[in-house]
Order: structure tokens, then C-alpha cells, then sequence
């Protein structure tokens, strides 16, 4: 069964501190990994999206990273603004044509604090 | 472009009343998704459509979910009838084909069902 697992499911930062998030997957046949962040009442917005043979992509302040021979990826938040706090989606998707599938991980809820 | 309209943001009714809500996806996207999300299980995949001409529903809960795509630029998700455990925030989602193209989401409608 394809599976995302994140964590931690829940962090607290101070303002201007780095963060890392994880994510694990065993999703096959592997796609690519998206990770979205999704405010307080909105919907998801694309952060980053990595295919197999990329490694690292950064978006801003937001680098992830991917390790497909581990099945692992990250998401690195450096000197983290108020404007940060959200959920962090991470999600696969399983290859095969026009079929778009993608498993969703239950995400990450991050509150910076001042 | 406007990006994925979803209406009405919010609805509160009673069970057992008939619920509509509408998608707009972004011009020439040809994949249109309906997602519903609840604290408890994340972001889950109801149907979607490719060229209007739905894929997979195998998300959809029972008889009671809906959905059509009469044309490339307008989609309904129906609950009939509703109950208090369709309570959720329902998102719509499209997409160009394509590698490395990114999924956009609208903002949600917001039911809560009495």
C-alpha cells in the first residue's frame, strides 16, 4: 500500500531559527515529491517539486531534498519569518501514464513564534 | 489567470438536505481533481477527471457523493443526503499534463452538516 509518512507532526520554532521536516514514502513506482504548504484556511500552495534523478531543488528560504534509494525527502526552512507557520504537505506520485495518483502525507504544523 | 474558483467557500446545513459545490479549474488544464480533507485523515482523493471524462472515483464514500464535469471549465461534487460526517473542507484541484507541472488547489469549500 502506498504510504507518506511525515514528521514531526507538529513543531515550534522562534523566529529566525532553521528547521528541517521529513518525509518517508513508499510509494512505487515513484514519480515525483511534491511538498505544498497549506495556511491556516486556505488551500495547498506548490513549494517544490522533485523527480528521481534530482537531489536537491531550493524555492527561497525552502530547500528540499531527496533521497530516492532511501525513499526519504526533506524540507529545510532557513531563518524562519512568523509568515512560515503553516502545514507542510508532502506527496507522491506513483508513475503509470495518465494515471495521476498521488498519496498525501498528514503533514507538518509549524508555529513560529517572535 | 484567477486560479481554481471553488464555490461557495462556506455552507452550513442541515442533514439530509442536498449539497453542491462548484469548481471552476484553470484555463487549459485538463486534469480536474476533488479532495476532501478532515484533521483526523489529511487530504484524501474523491475522483478525478482527465479531458472531463472521469478516471478514478474509487475515493468517493458511498452513493450519496457525485460528481460531474459537463465541460472543460466547470465541475460539481454532490452529497445527497448529507450528514453530520460529510463535515470537511472539500478542495478542488487542476493540472496541465506535463513533467514537472505543478497542481494547483483552490481555497476550499468549508461544510459543516447539523
Amino acid at each position: 500500500k502506498n504510504q507518506v509518512e511525515q514528521s514531526p507532526q507538529s513543531l515550534i520554532i522562534l523566529e529566525g531559527k532553521n528547521c528541517t521536516l521529513q518525509c518517508n514514502y513508499t510509494v512505487s513506482p515513484f514519480s515525483n515529491l511534491r511538498w505544498y504548504k497549506q495556511d491556516t484556511g486556505r488551500g495547498p500552495v506548490s513549494l517544490t517539486i522533485m523527480t528521481f534523478s534530482e537531489n536537491t531543488k531550493s524555492n527561497g528560504r525552502y530547500t528540499a531534498t531527496l533521497d530516492a534509494d532511501t525513499k526519504q525527502s526533506s524540507l529545510h526552512i532557513t531563518a524562519s519569518q512568523l509568515s512560515d507557520s503553516a502545514s507542510y504537505i508532502c506527496v507522491v506520485r506513483s508513475s503509470g501514464g495518465s494515471n495521476y495518483k498521488l498519496t498525501f502525507g498528514k503533514g507538518t504544523l509549524l508555529t513560529v513564534n517572535p | 489567470d484567477a486560479g481554481v474558483i471553488q464555490s461557495p467557500r462556506h455552507e452550513v446545513t442541515e442533514m439530509g438536505q442536498e449539497v453542491t459545490l462548484r469548481c471552476k479549474p484553470i484555463s487549459g488544464h485538463d486534469y480536474l481533481f476533488w479532495y476532501r480533507q478532515t484533521m483526523m485523515r489529511g487530504l484524501e482523493l474523491l475522483i478525478y477527471f482527465n479531458n472531463n471524462v472521469p478516471i478514478d472515483d474509487s475515493g468517493m464514500p458511498e452513493d450519496r457523493f457525485s460528481a460531474k464535469m459537463p465541460n472543460a471549465s466547470f465541475s460539481t461534487l454532490k452529497i445527497q443526503p448529507s450528514e453530520p460526517r460529510d463535515s470537511a473542507v472539500y478542495f478542488c484541484a487542476s493540472i496541465k499534463q506535463g513533467v514537472g507541472n505543478t497542481i494547483y488547489f483552490g481555497e476550499g469549500s468549508w461544510l459543516t452538516v447539523v
